[in-house]
């Protein structure tokens, strides 16, 4: 148990469907993290959050969209998803987006585009 | 640009034998960070350790060392006495922008049977 949680742990979707994933940080940590985590690349870093202003977006298409309504949050919202975003995400935060801190992640959220 | 290469896809051990994992780095930050984390078959990333560029200290804990070269840019985990627990996959990730913007590399699947 890292101190961060992802909720659903599984979810499978249309194409058409919104949804989002949740996840929240026990940390008091002021900096959160989107990655995705495909079974034919290496994990990306997909959106960062340091006091809920977002930091950087990796080119990550308009279909997410993320979240940050507070430092213990992080929310990432899809609609009409493409089958090749299926994967899994993972979140996860650390005391600040500067400096040599290390990343605590959560157990992910392994999405399925059908 | 960054990147990091682990060109061991995947490593098969018997217990008790130690098993060396190659990271190699490419960067043109003087200031960087190195991590390595691993995952378990339960998805949720764990931290291992980090290194900063000024720090070429080699370090120990327990079973597990790492060997940072800044000459040959690599930064090379062993684990000594292999068991069967440590079967994951292990990822090397390089800090940029400042340190927690990672590039990860594509990862190295241990299995350590027994």
């Amino acid at each position: 148990e890292t101190g961060v949680t992802q909720t659903p742990r599984h979810l499978v979707m249309g194409m058409t469907n919104k949804k989002s994933l949740k996840c929240e940080q026990h940390l008091g940590h002021n900096a959160m993290y989107w990655y995705k985590q495909s079974a034919k690349k290496p994990l990306e870093l997909m959106f960062v959050y340091s006091l809920e202003e977002r930091v950087e977006n990796n080119s990550v298409p308009s279909r997410f969209s993320p979240e940050c309504p507070n430092s213990s949050h992080l929310f990432l919202h899809l609609h009409t998803l493409q089958p090749e975003d299926s994967a899994l995400y993972l979140c996860a935060s650390s005391q600040d987006q500067v400096g040599d801190y290390e990343q605590y992640f959560g157990p992910g959220t392994r999405l399925t585009v059908t | 640009a960054q990147k990091v290469t682990q060109a061991q896809t995947e490593i098969s051990v018997v217990e008790k034998e130690d098993v060396t994992l190659d990271c190699v780095y490419e960067t043109r930050d003087t200031t960087y960070y190195l991590f390595w984390y691993k995952q378990p078959p339960s998805g949720e990333l764990v931290f291992l350790i980090r290194r900063n560029s000024f720090d070429e200290q080699n370090e120990i804990s327990g079973r597990y060392s790492w060997n940072f070269q800044k000459s040959t840019s690599s930064f090379n985990f062993t684990i000594t006495a292999s068991q069967v627990v440590d079967s994951a996959v292990y990822f090397c990730a390089l800090g940029y922008n400042a340190g927690n913007m990672l590039t990860f590399g594509g990862g190295t699947r241990l299995m350590v049977k027994p």
